[in-house]
């Protein structure tokens, strides 16, 4: 089945540097979306990327979706403690009738002040 | 705040035992899909309901069922709980079963012992 992997798992920085997260789909994705689950939270909806190539900012997140599809990246520029949570790619099947999301595993962001 | 609710917000059931969680969907919209996430993992789509008919299930046995009302409100029933059940069970709504992005509640967390 369709698998959508995450690196890394965890990341730690200081407060002031940054931070990447790289999503990975096993297969071709209609459009992928981002989220930030804090902790004990719910995941919260970030972005939604459809365009292959696609590049979206959001102040100092940066988001990308790759030419096939497939992969993305977001990155945070001079982190704060504010940034610390669970980000989670979250993709759809391409031509999938249903708002199916996979979700990625995941990378654990902490900040140190 | 999503305007997504879920009830109760914690729950301790035995092995065995059943169990039925409620979700209230955002206004305006018609579709909810429920989601299992374990500790340290991502969500995991159980299913989806549209305009009140399952519109998509994930790799979930048959004890885990769902409703879905005229109002566009959502239960999930779960049948013959394992100690493997427990975990964090979100709702997410969608303005539609398409592209959109999902609300998320506050998930209800169940503890099987």
């Amino acid at each position: 089945g369709q698998q959508v992997m995450q690196i890394p798992q965890y990341q730690h920085v200081q407060e002031g540097e940054d931070f990447t997260t790289y999503c990975n789909s096993s297969t071709t994705l209609s459009n992928i979306q981002w989220y930030k689950q804090r902790p004990g939270g719910h995941p919260v909806f970030l972005i939604q990327l459809v365009k292959s190539g696609e590049v979206k900012k959001q102040k100092r997140l940066t988001f990308q979706f790759g030419e096939a599809k497939k992969n993305s990246s977001l990155h945070i520029t001079a982190t704060q403690t504010t940034d610390v949570g669970t980000y989670f790619c979250a993709g759809r099947d391409y031509g999938g009738a249903t708002n199916k999301l996979i979700f990625g595993t995941g990378t654990l962001l902490a900040v140190q002040p | 705040e999503t305007g997504v609710t879920q009830s109760p917000t914690h729950l301790i059931k035995t092995r065995g035992q059943q169990v039925t969680l409620r979700c209230s969907s955002q206004s305006g919209h018609n579709t909810v899909s429920w989601y299992q996430q374990a500790l340290g993992q991502g969500p995991q789509f159980i299913f989806q309901y549209y305009r009140e008919e399952e519109n998509g299930r994930g790799n979930f046995p048959p004890r885990f069922s769902g409703l879905q009302f005229p109002n566009y409100s959502s239960e999930l029933n779960v049948n013959a709980l394992e100690l493997d059940d427990s975990a964090l069970y979100l709702c997410a709504s969608s303005l539609d079963r398409g592209r959109t992005e999902a609300f998320f509640g506050q998930g209800t967390r169940l503890t099987v012992v």
